[in-house]
């Protein structure tokens, strides 16, 4: 089956620095791959949609200076927060869809975010 | 937007079948429902989709009467391992319905 990564797995830094997360499709080429941001107890919220080789689709509300997303290629996307602070803190997670379209998505695992 | 309304939890004991019930009144003509299991602090992970009638696999069943306005997750015989969060997802192949997840049900199985 298709499996996306993501790294790393949680992460803790200082506040005002920058943190940058990975997601990988491993067996598959991902032309779509979402961003997802989940607080404690809470449902998972959509940040951005970003599609290889072009910029991201920020959701509304969501800082695109702040969370800056790269889709390089076909198998890696790259969240990176910046300037992180405590509110900050979250599991962040992404998914990837092939070419069969959005419904088949599939999720990485999580990174969990403490900002200190 | 395809909304859709879950019960926020349910409690069930080892060994019994669940039915979770998920309502999506505005689905569209080319949505399909999708539903997620997600344990704590890990990523979803897809259990089934649908579009009519019941489908079923080695995990679940999917039933989802004429009208496509609700659908029900059937797990059979549910295990302690089981407990975790069910997301019921509605949308197309192309649009963005599929992306927005609503709050889940919490589902707890007791020993």
């Amino acid at each position: 089956g298709a499996v996306v990564s993501q790294h790393p797995s949680w992460v803790i830094c200082k506040s005002g620095t920058s943190v940058k997360i990975e997601c990988r499709s491993l067996d598959f080429q991902a032309t779509t791959m979402f961003w997802y941001r989940q607080f404690p107890k809470q449902s998972l919220m959509l940040m951005a949609t970003s599609n290889e080789g072009s910029k991201a689709t920020y959701e509304q509300g969501v800082e695109k200076d702040k969370f800056l997303i790269n889709h390089a290629s076909l198998t890696l996307s790259t969240l990176t927060v910046t300037s992180a602070h405590p509110e900050d803190s979250s599991f962040y997670i992404c998914s990837a869809s092939g070419t069969s379209g959005i419904n088949e998505q599939f999720f990485g695992p999580g990174t969990r975010l403490t900002v200190l | 937007l395809a909304k859709t309304t879950q019960p926020i939890s349910m409690d069930s004991y080892e060994g019994q079948e669940v039915n979770i019930t998920c309502s999506h009144n505005n689905i569209a003509t080319n949505d399909y429902i999708t539903w997620y299991q997600q344990f704590p602090s890990q990523g979803p992970r897809f259990i089934i989709q649908g579009y009519k009638t019941k489908v079923t696999n080695e995990v679940a069943s999917l039933f989802i009467p004429a009208d496509r306005k609700s659908s029900t997750l059937s797990l059979p015989r549910v295990s302690l391992s089981d407990t975790a969060v069910y997301y019921c997802l509605v949308g197309d192949t192309t649009g963005a319905n599929n992306l927005f997840f609503g709050t889940g049900t919490r589902l707890t199985v007791i020993p």
